[in-house]
C-alpha cells in the first residue's frame, strides 16, 4: 500500500542552525514527491517538488530535499534556520506519476517546526 | 495571476444548519479539489472536480457535497452540520500535472 510517513511531529531548532525534516514513503510506482509549508491559518505553499529528474531538488527560501530511492526517503533540509521558517511542513506523495486525479495524493501528518531565537 | 481565492475566510454556524463555501481557482486551472484539515485527522481529501464533473471522492458522508461551474469556480456544501465538522476547509487548483495551488482556507466553527 502507498503511504507517506513524517517521522517527527515536532522539531525545534535554534535560529542559524540546520533544519532536517524527515519523510519516508512507500509506493509501488515511481512517485512524484512534494514538500509544502503552512503558516498559521493559511493554505499550503509549495516548497519544492521531485518528479524523477535530479535527485537533489532545490526549493524556495533556501530549502532543498534529496530523493533517495534505496532508503525510500525524501528529507527536507535547510542549512540555517530563520525565525520566519517556523510553520508546519507537509510531505506529499503522488502515487500515480502522471497527471490525474488529486485523489492520488497522500499527505503526511505534518511536522511542526519551531525556531528559537 | 491571482491565486486561489476562498470565501468567506471565517464562518460560525450552529449544529443542524447548512453552509456553502466558495473557491475561485487560478485562471486556467480546471481541476479543483477540497480538503478538510483538523488537528486530529490532519488533511483529508474531500472531492475533486474537473470540467464540472466530480472526478474523485474521499471518504466523507453524503452531507458533504460540491459542484463546479463552467468558469471552474467551485462550491462545497455541508448540510446538517455537526460539531465535528469544525475545521479549516482548503481548496486547491491545478492544471494538468502541475502541483496543487492552495487557497488560504475557510475556518468553519460549528457551535
Amino acid at each position: 500500500a502507498q503511504s507517506v510517513t513524517q517521522l517527527d511531529s515536532h522539531v525545534s531548532v535554534s535560529e542559524g542552525t540546520p533544519v532536517l525534516l524527515r519523510c519516508n514513503y512507500s509506493s509501488s510506482y515511481s512517485p512524484s514527491l512534494f514538500w509544502y509549508v503552512q503558516h498559521p491559518n493559511k493554505g499550503l505553499q509549495l516548497l519544492l517538488k521531485y518528479t524523477s529528474a535530479a535527485t537533489l531538488v532545490k526549493g524556495i527560501n533556501g530549502f532543498e530535499a534529496e530523493f533517495k530511492k534505496s532508503e525510500t526517503s525524501f528529507h527536507l533540509t535547510k542549512p540555517s534556520a530563520h525565525m520566519s521558517d517556523a510553520a508546519e511542513y507537509f510531505c506529499v506523495v503522488n502515487i500515480m506519476n502522471y497527471g490525474g486525479s488529486q485523489g492520488n495524493l497522500i499527505f503526511g501528518k505534518g511536522t511542526k517546526l519551531s525556531v528559537k531565537p | 495571476k491571482a491565486g486561489v481565492t476562498q470565501t468567506p475566510r471565517y464562518l460560525i454556524k450552529t449544529r443542524g444548519q447548512q453552509v456553502t463555501l466558495s473557491c475561485s481557482p487560478i485562471s486556467g486551472h480546471r481541476s479543483v479539489s477540497w480538503y478538510q484539515q483538523t488537528p486530529g485527522q490532519g488533511l483529508q481529501f474531500l472531492f475533486e472536480y474537473f470540467s464540472e464533473t466530480q472526478r474523485n471522492k474521499g471518504n466523507f458522508p453524503g452531507r458533504f457535497s460540491g459542484r463546479q461551474f463552467s468558469n471552474s469556480r467551485s462550491e462545497m456544501n455541508v448540510s446538517t452540520l455537526e460539531l465535528g465538522d469544525s475545521a479549516l476547509y482548503l481548496c486547491a487548483s491545478r492544471e494538468g500535472n502541475s502541483p496543487l495551488h492552495f487557497g488560504n482556507g475557510t475556518r468553519l466553527t460549528v457551535t
